[in-house]
């Protein structure tokens, strides 16, 4: 079956970094996606990998090796508002994309 | 309009009822998406439409039916209406479908089912 993984929260402090990751098994790859989710709203696009590396844009960093399954999205100098989930996204071999569950980041001051 | 916009914005349905969610777009794009988001799964897809005059089949399809007259709209049926169907629907669309475009999101419909 189809598969995508990523940890369901994370929690990390004003102005650091962090990390999250995105593993998937999924018939065919097609790119890689990244949304934003803020509760109660509805997903907003990040970023798109379809070569593997990484991408960068401002903040928002993402990074992909298609070998590996494998995917991160790098967030620098959190800010309150980066409080959202973020989700990971595959679009197979018919176009449709997968979705993982979601990753909620909670931001400390 | 700038966008996409679905109608209403939430809604209480007693089991059994009829149930169309409404989805408009004014960005001319040829695919078109419904989704539902429940606690703790991803995105699932229910119905697609690549392009006017055409649907498909989801990851989710039962219990639900849509129909795509035109470019701009994309309504979603619930024919009889059960709790499992309570959730979050999202609709979205792209410039294609087979491509590499990004997906826009509706607001959501949030929906629950007594």
């Amino acid at each position: 079956g189809q598969n995508i993984d990523q940890p369901t929260e994370m929690t990390a402090t004003e102005g650091a970094i962090v990390q999250i990751n995105c593993t998937y098994q999924t018939s065919g790859f097609n790119g890689l996606f990244w949304y934003q989710q803020h509760a109660g709203e509805a997903p907003t696009f990040l970023s798109y990998n379809v070569l593997d590396g990484l991408e960068e844009k401002g903040r928002f960093s993402s990074f992909l090796s298609r070998s590996k399954g494998y995917s991160y999205l790098l967030l620098k100098e959190l800010q309150m508002k980066d409080s959202a989930s973020y989700l990971c996204a595959v679009r197979d071999s018919n176009y449709q994309l997968i979705w993982g569950a979601g990753t909620k980041l909670i931001i400390k001051p | 309009i700038a966008g996409i916009t679905q109608a209403p914005t939430s809604q209480i349905l007693a089991a059994g009822r009829r149930m169309t969610l409404r989805c408009t777009q004014d960005m001319r794009h040829n695919a078109m998406y419904w989704y539902r988001q429940d606690l703790g799964l991803g995105l699932r897809l229910i119905h697609y439409s690549n392009t006017a005059g055409t649907t498909g089949k989801g990851e989710v399809p039962d219990g639900y039916s849509v129909s795509r007259a035109n470019t701009d709209d994309f309504p979603l049926t619930l024919a009889s209406a059960v709790p499992s169907q309570t959730s979050v629907y999202f609709c979205a669309s792209s410039e294609e479908a087979a491509s590499t475009d990004t997906q826009y999101f509706g607001p959501g419909t949030r929906l629950t089912v007594l």
